[in-house]
């Protein structure tokens, strides 16, 4: 399996209800981030979770970190319908030179109206 | 700052003809990348610049793949001949080379090769 896995891969859900998505990922890493992808659209960055912290918040946003577990949970709160779209979470690798990031294969999010 | 910007938005093409997507990057960005999207494959690195040098081109297909970056501001992804395999949507983004490494997405090029 790959670096960076999220689940479910689809979820959907009513309106004001609550989202939960996971992601598990294998090396050790100093950071997690998190990016959401409209249809048609390039990935946006939403947060950063660094890997001393257990959890942040952004608004309606929630992101736990469990390093010993290798894991993390976006959590979106009283979701709307404009919430509608794929998740990512992404890795990063520092190497001799540059970076790069290995993002998981995304969940795809539906909020039903 | 506008972001990163790339052109074209939509390209069709016929197989065997050359396709030339660019890139402009986040000003003082000094890390750029170029990824490939597609239903069966999900997103893919093909290859990414530090400081406008190559550092890994393992994600680029095959030999009909090419990329440059002449300059801090400029990057450009060709392909030579392309085929119907190569349609996909290609995205070009841009990070800072620091602390965190977040990056910035351009909007796409939707590339069809009929």
């Amino acid at each position: 399996s790959q670096q960076g896995e999220e689940d479910p891969q689809a979820l959907s859900i009513q309106e004001g209800e609550n989202a939960t998505m996971n992601c598990s990922y294998k090396t050790s890493i100093n950071n997690l981030q998190w990016y959401r992808q409209n249809s048609g659209r390039g990935l946006v960055h939403l947060i950063l979770i660094r890997s001393n912290e257990r959890e942040k918040h952004s608004g309606r946003l929630r992101v736990t970190l469990d390093t010993s577990k290798k894991s993390s949970s976006l959590l979106i709160t009283a979701s709307r319908a404009a919430d509608t779209a794929s998740y990512f979470c992404a890795t990063p690798h520092r190497e001799t030179s540059g970076s790069r990031l290995t993002f998981g294969e995304g969940t795809q999010l539906t909020v039903n109206p | 700052d506008a972001g990163v910007i790339q052109s074209p938005r939509h390209e069709v093409t016929e197989m065997g003809q050359e396709v030339t997507l660019r890139c402009k990057p986040i000003s003082g960005h000094n890390s750029l990348f170029w990824y490939r999207q597609t239903m069966m494959r999900g997103l893919e690195l093909l290859i990414y610049f530090n400081n406008n040098v190559p550092i890994d081109d393992s994600g680029m297909p095959e030999d009909r793949f090419s990329a440059k970056m002449p300059n801090a501001s400029f990057s450009t992804l060709k392909i030579q001949p392309s085929e119907p395999r190569d349609s996909a949507v290609y995205f070009c983004a841009s990070s800072w080379a620091g602390e965190g490494f977040e990056q910035y997405f351009g909007p796409g090029t939707r590339l069809t090769v009929t």
